[in-house]
């Protein structure tokens, strides 16, 4: 069975602190991984995905096979960063998204 | 492209009333999805279809059902509503292959 586990439901830091989201998965086989985000009163929205390999508004995340592990990171928070965060996990075809609980970060002034 | 519509935005449902959930999208998707999102709880499938007169359970089915008629609608019925079923409830579509799925605003059903 697929599993996507973020450990942090709830994250805070300051401004231009730098930040990182855990994500770590169980997935039998080669899956395709997401970060999806969603702001205040907004959709939720695709941040990024492995497979493209992009760094959107800031944020990189590497996939690491052996640790299971696909972790987001942004080097200098900003204010306008805080949303909920949600990790996500496909296998190849995509026809199916399995998410995490979610984490909420919050960036201070 | 309005992109993935739901209506309605809120709904207030007695114990054991029933309702149907709109969901609508203008991308020509084949698949399409219904999630609930609890707090802490991230989002749950509920129900899928990867085309037309096609639909498949997802993580939590029970009290629910959905049909796809048509490729752009999707709606997701609730035959008895129960206090469980309060929740954020999103519809998703996407096109083929392991792309991103596009959200709707969603819907905030309350049950009492």
């Amino acid at each position: 069975a697929q599993r996507v586990t973020q450990p942090e439901k709830l994250l805070s830091v300051f401004k231009g602190a730098p930040v990182e989201l855990k994500c770590n998965y169980s997935y039998s086989g080669s899956p395709e991984l997401f970060w999806y985000v969603q702001y205040s009163r907004q959709r939720l929205q695709l941040l990024l995905r492995h497979i493209s390999r992009e760094s959107i508004k800031g944020f990189t995340a590497d996939l690491n096979k052996g640790e299971t592990s696909f972790h987001l990171k942004k080097p200098f928070a900003q204010e306008e960063d805080s949303a909920m965060y949600y990790c996500a996990l496909s296998g190849p075809s995509g026809s199916r998204l399995t998410f995490g609980e979610g984490t909420q970060l919050t960036v201070n002034p | 492209n309005a992109g993935v519509t739901q209506t309605p935005k809120f709904r207030i449902l007695k114990i054991g009333q029933s309702m149907t959930l709109q969901c609508t999208q203008d991308m020509n998707h084949n698949y399409m999805y219904w999630y609930r999102q609890d707090p802490g709880m991230g989002l749950k499938l509920i129900y899928y279809s990867v085309g037309a007169g096609i639909t498949d359970k997802g993580e939590v089915p029970n009290g629910y059902n959905v049909s796809r008629s048509t490729t752009e609608d999707f709606p997701l019925r609730l035959e008895l509503a129960a206090p469980s079923q309060t929740s954020v409830y999103f519809c998703a579509s996407k096109g083929q292959g392991p792309y991103e799925q596009y959200f709707g605003p969603g819907t905030r059903l309350t049950v009492t």
